[in-house]
């Protein structure tokens, strides 16, 4: 148990589909990530939120959608994928601004997606 | 840019010693971090330098060199459940802020 706790899963979706993934984080923290992992590849940051903020966007295409209502949830909304995009989405916290070089990122134990 | 650099696998026998090797290359430094991440899990904390030196903490030590741009992760007294994949990453303040850039991960294998 890491504190942040990511739903659903598993999530299998047609190329057509809408869906959304869900984190919350039980840390206290102000930061919280989207990364995308897939095989062979390192970890890819996506999306970046400090204070419900968007402070970072990694280039990803459109049809991801980060939604941060508040400091201790966020969501990565999916429509109209590509087969490609299946991978592991692990979402992350941290405690501020990194200011603090030691601020560690705090993992959960991240969505699989597969588009068929 | 960023250029983060990690062998792919590892293999070691339980109970030696095994020391994992980083090199990076990134704008800026503000402190590098090693993640453990067993197959199908979260990855979790391991270890962070930011001045150059060894930190030790228990089986696990991580040593930096900022002049050189190079890191490695030592662990003693090997466990079968150390059998994972074990992740670099830096904090480069001048690219993506506060967030982690991290390598491709390598993949030990702790043998009986």
């Amino acid at each position: 148990e890491t504190g942040v706790t990511q739903t659903p899963r598993h999530l299998v979706m047609g190329m057509t589909n809408k869906k959304s993934l869900k984190c919350e984080q039980h840390l206290g923290h102000n930061a919280m990530y989207w990364y995308k992992q897939s095989a062979k590849k390192p970890l890819e940051l996506m999306f970046v939120y400090s204070l419900e903020e968007r402070v970072e966007n990694n280039s990803v295409p459109s049809r991801f959608s980060p939604e941060c209502p508040n400091s201790s949830h966020l969501f990565l909304h999916l429509h109209t994928l590509q087969p490609e995009d299946s991978a592991l989405y692990l979402c992350a916290s941290s405690q501020a601004t990194g200011l603090v070089s030691g601020d560690t990122i705090y993992f959960g134990e991240g969505s699989w997606l597969t588009v068929v | 840019g960023q250029n983060i650099d990690q062998p792919t696998e590892m293999t070691a026998t339980e109970g030696a010693i095994v020391q994992i090797n980083c090199t990076y290359q990134t704008s800026g430094f503000n402190g590098l971090f090693w993640y453990q991440q067993h197959a199908g899990e979260a990855p979790t904390f391991l270890s962070y330098n930011v001045l150059d030196g060894l930190e030790e903490k228990g089986r696990f030590s991580s040593f930096l060199s900022r002049s050189k741009g190079y890191s490695y992760l030592l662990l003693k007294e090997l466990q079968m459940k150390d059998s994972a994949s074990y992740l670099c990453a830096v904090r480069d303040p001048s690219n993506s802020g506060y967030a982690l850039n991290f390598g491709k991960g390598t993949s030990l294998l702790v043998t009986p």
